[in-house]
């Protein structure tokens, strides 16, 4: 199947700083990703979809300007966490999907806000 | 509301034997029916899915499911479990109209040697 990657797997940082998470399709074009987050033992919870060169439509309780996703290109998709705190904490997934219902995963960053 | 439920949060089965990991939707319409598994600190991995066609449906690494639309399930199911199958199991549906992806909350499936 289709390769998405996301960098970093793993960061730590220090509460207020902002961190940037890549996600890429590696062998495909994907018309629209995805951004989940999972909480420990849970299931994802998507947080916003994005459609390349448009602005990301975001989940009900969701904060667009503490995640700020941008999706510049077919290929490319990242997600910001602005002034991070230790709430922010969470294994985060991107997605992407290359045609009507293929929909391949990343293999996850773990960020821990300290 | 459109939903996927998984009513086990674990399920233990001996090495050998078989396994069924149960999954059932609500979901208008003909829905798009997926398996992904997730090993721990990993994302997902894609197992199989249903689309239109056969009932029965295989994946990857010996894995099936039936789809079943009078009773709105999807179970998961592989003739002989293996050690290496432990993880955890996410089942998801789409109906044909619709642009997310709905998961339900996961089944952690623990095969003993």
């Amino acid at each position: 199947g289709a390769v998405v990657s996301q960098h970093p797997s793993r960061v730590i940082c220090k509460s207020g700083t902002s961190v940037k998470i890549e996600c890429r399709s590696l062998d495909f074009q994907a018309t629209t990703m995805f951004w989940y987050r999972q909480f420990p033992k849970q299931s994802l919870m998507l947080m916003a979809t994005s459609n390349e060169g448009s602005k990301a439509t975001y989940e009900q309780g969701v904060e667009k300007d503490k995640f700020l996703i941008n999706h510049a290109s077919l290929t490319l998709s990242t997600l910001t966490v602005a002034s991070a705190h230790p709430e922010d904490s969470s294994f985060y997934i991107c997605s992407a999907r290359e045609r009507e219902y293929e929909q391949f995963f990343g293999p996850g960053t773990r960020l821990t806000v300290l | 509301a459109q939903s996927v439920a998984q009513p086990e949060d674990q399920v233990n089965v001996a090495e050998g034997n078989p396994l069924t990991v149960k999954c059932t939707y609500s979901v208008s319409g003909n829905p798009y029916l997926f398996w992904y598994v997730q090993y721990p600190n990993r994302g997902l991995q894609f197992l199989l899915k249903y689309i239109t066609g056969d009932n029965l449906v295989k994946g990857s690494y010996g894995f099936e499911a039936e789809f079943n639309k009078s009773q709105t399930s999807f179970h998961l199911k592989k003739p002989s479990a293996l050690v290496s199958d432990s993880a955890l199991y996410f089942c998801a549906a789409r109906d044909t109209g619709g642009f997310k992806t709905i998961f339900g909350a996961g089944t952690r499936l623990f095969v003993k040697a």
